[in-house]
């Protein structure tokens, strides 16, 4: 059974450099989804991806975000010019599909910036 | 603006008694509900959800209610177990969109 991956699991960066995460989801899903979880809150919608279209962006991504899916596969979340307010748990999710299905989280990535 | 709301930060119950753990939403458009569980340094891991024609679903220990004239739901948990102590999660999905809105969360303690 392989769930939702995501690599790393943990990065720290200087500010003003630039990182980049990977979600690899649960395989048949082809809704994939990123959050963000900074401490006390919960996960907070940045975007997510039917196959390799980028349906939906929060407010939340600014112009350093960028989430690319170039196969309808695995994701990539890059933040430009990295600010100590990027720190937090990045978290990535998949479902199957339609709306009122499930998403299945994977384990997160944390970025600290220092 | 917080949507769903979940205003107890923490919960306390003795083992083998009932936890309920509430969450109040605001938005109207929102018509399908989930309830996720936390560990530290780990991805929510999905417990139960509820569609908005339905007012009660359940699953082993885990019930969740739905009370959509007072824009409010509930899961219950019976019999509470010490492996059931974590942050808990509320989550709403808009009809017309497939993101989750989260609550802050709920820690519990079940405590032997």
């Amino acid at each position: 059974d392989t769930g939702v991956s995501q690599d790393p699991r943990h990065k720290i960066t200087k500010r003003g450099q630039n990182v980049t995460f990977r979600c690899d989801p649960i395989s048949e899903h082809n809704r994939l989804y990123w959050y963000r979880q900074t401490l006390g809150q919960g996960p907070e919608f940045l975007t997510y991806f039917q196959n390799e279209a980028q349906l939906e962006k929060s407010r939340l991504l600014s112009d350093r975000f960028s989430a690319e899916r170039p196969k309808g596969s695995f994701s990539t979340l890059e933040i430009q010019r990295t600010e100590q307010g990027d720190s937090a748990m990045y978290l990535c999710a998949s479902s199957l599909g339609s709306q009122g299905e499930t998403q299945y989280f994977g384990p997160g990535t944390r970025l600290l910036v220092l | 603006d917080q949507q769903v709301k979940q205003n107890s930060p923490s919960l306390s119950v003795q083992e083998g008694r009932i936890s309920i753990l509430n969450c109040d939403y605001t938005n109207s458009m929102f018509d399908y509900f989930l309830w996720y569980k936390k560990y530290p340094a780990e991805g929510p891991t999905f417990l139960i959800s509820i569609s908005s024609i339905k007012d009660k679903n359940e699953d082993g220990r885990f019930t969740v209610f739905l009370n959509k004239s007072a824009k409010h739901l509930s899961l219950h948990i019976v019999p509470s177990q010490p492996g059931d102590s974590a942050v808990y999660f509320c989550a709403a999905s808009p009809y017309n969109t497939d993101k989750l809105i989260f609550g802050t969360g709920t820690r519990l303690q079940v405590f032997p």
